[in-house]
C-alpha cells in the first residue's frame, strides 16, 4: 500500500484554527474507522491525540477533534498554541493487518 | 506511569545485524500486543512489525519480511527486533509503540537509531 497523503506544512496564528488531512483510499481510510493521529515533537516520543478517526483518549485537550469524510480523514486544532507546534502523523487500518501512515505534517504557530 | 524505552541502535554496514530492544514498565507488558515503527530521515512513519502479547500473532511490513524477526519476553517487559541483512534504506529512528484499541498505538517509546553504512 501506499501512504497516506498529508500535507508537508500547516500554519496559524495563536488562537486560530487549522486543519490538516490525511488522504487514503477505499482501501484503507474510506474502508474502516480506524484513523488514528500522533503528535511529534523532535526528540521525544509520538503521542497519540485522535483514534477511531474522532475519539480522543484521556489528557487531550478538546481542541483536538477529527473527522472523516470519504477517503479524506481530518484533524482539526482550535485555539492554537505554541505547544503546539509539531509534527502530525496520520495512520490507518489497510487490512490483512497492516497498518500504513501519512508523510507527516510540519505545524507551524506563527 | 506507562514507559518505553528502547535500545540497541548503532552504525552497521550494509549487509550486517542489529538487535533492538524495548524494554516496557508501568503497566501488564503481556497483556499487550506491540509493535515496532521506523522513520527515516525527512519521512513518515512507516509500520514494521506487529507481536500479540502471547507471541501467537506475528505481522511484519512486506519491506522487512524475511530479514526482521520480532520476539518478546514477558517476564522481562521486553521487546526485540532483530535486523539482519541490513540496507541502506533500513537507516531510520525505531521507535517501539504499544498497541491500543481501534488501531492505534497508545504509547510509544523515544526511539533508537539504527543507521546503515559503509
Amino acid at each position: 500500500q501506499s501512504a497516506l497523503t498529508q500535507p508537508p506544512s500547516a500554519s496559524g496564528s495563536p488562537g486560530q484554527s487549522v486543519t490538516i488531512s490525511c488522504t487514503g483510499t477505499s482501501s484503507d481510510v474510506g474502508g474502516y474507522n480506524y484513523v488514528s493521529w500522533y503528535q511529534h515533537h523532535p526528540g521525544k516520543a509520538p503521542k497519540l491525540m485522535i483514534y477511531e478517526v474522532s475519539k480522543r483518549p484521556s489528557g487531550v485537550p478538546d481542541r483536538f477533534s477529527g473527522s472523516k469524510s470519504g477517503n479524506t480523514a481530518s484533524l482539526t486544532v482550535s485555539g492554537l498554541q505554541a505547544e503546539d507546534e509539531a509534527d502530525y502523523h496520520c495512520s490507518s487500518y489497510a487490512g490483512n493487518n497492516n497498518l500504513i501512515f501519512g508523510g507527516g505534517t510540519k505545524l507551524t504557530v506563527l | 506511569e506507562v514507559q518505553l524505552v528502547e535500545s540497541g541502535g548503532g552504525l552497521v554496514k550494509p549487509g550486517g545485524s542489529l538487535r533492538l530492544s524495548c524494554a516496557g514498565s508501568g503497566f501488564t507488558f503481556s497483556t499487550y500486543s506491540f509493535n515496532w515503527v521506523r522513520q527515516a530521515p525527512g519521512k513518515g512513519l512507516e509500520w514494521v512489525s506487529t507481536l500479540s502479547g502471547d507471541s501467537r500473532y506475528i505481522y511484519y511490513a512486506d519491506s522487512v519480511k524475511g530479514r526482521f524477526t520480532v520476539s518478546r519476553d514477558n517476564a522481562r517487559s521486553s521487546l526485540y527486533l532483530q535486523l539482519n541483512s541490513l540496507r541502506a534504506e533500513d537507516s531510520a529512528m525505531y521507535y517501539c509503540a504499544r498497541e491500543s484499541g481501534g488501531w492505534s498505538r497508545d504509547y510509544w517509546g523515544q526511539g533508537t537509531l539504527v543507521t546503515v553504512s559503509s
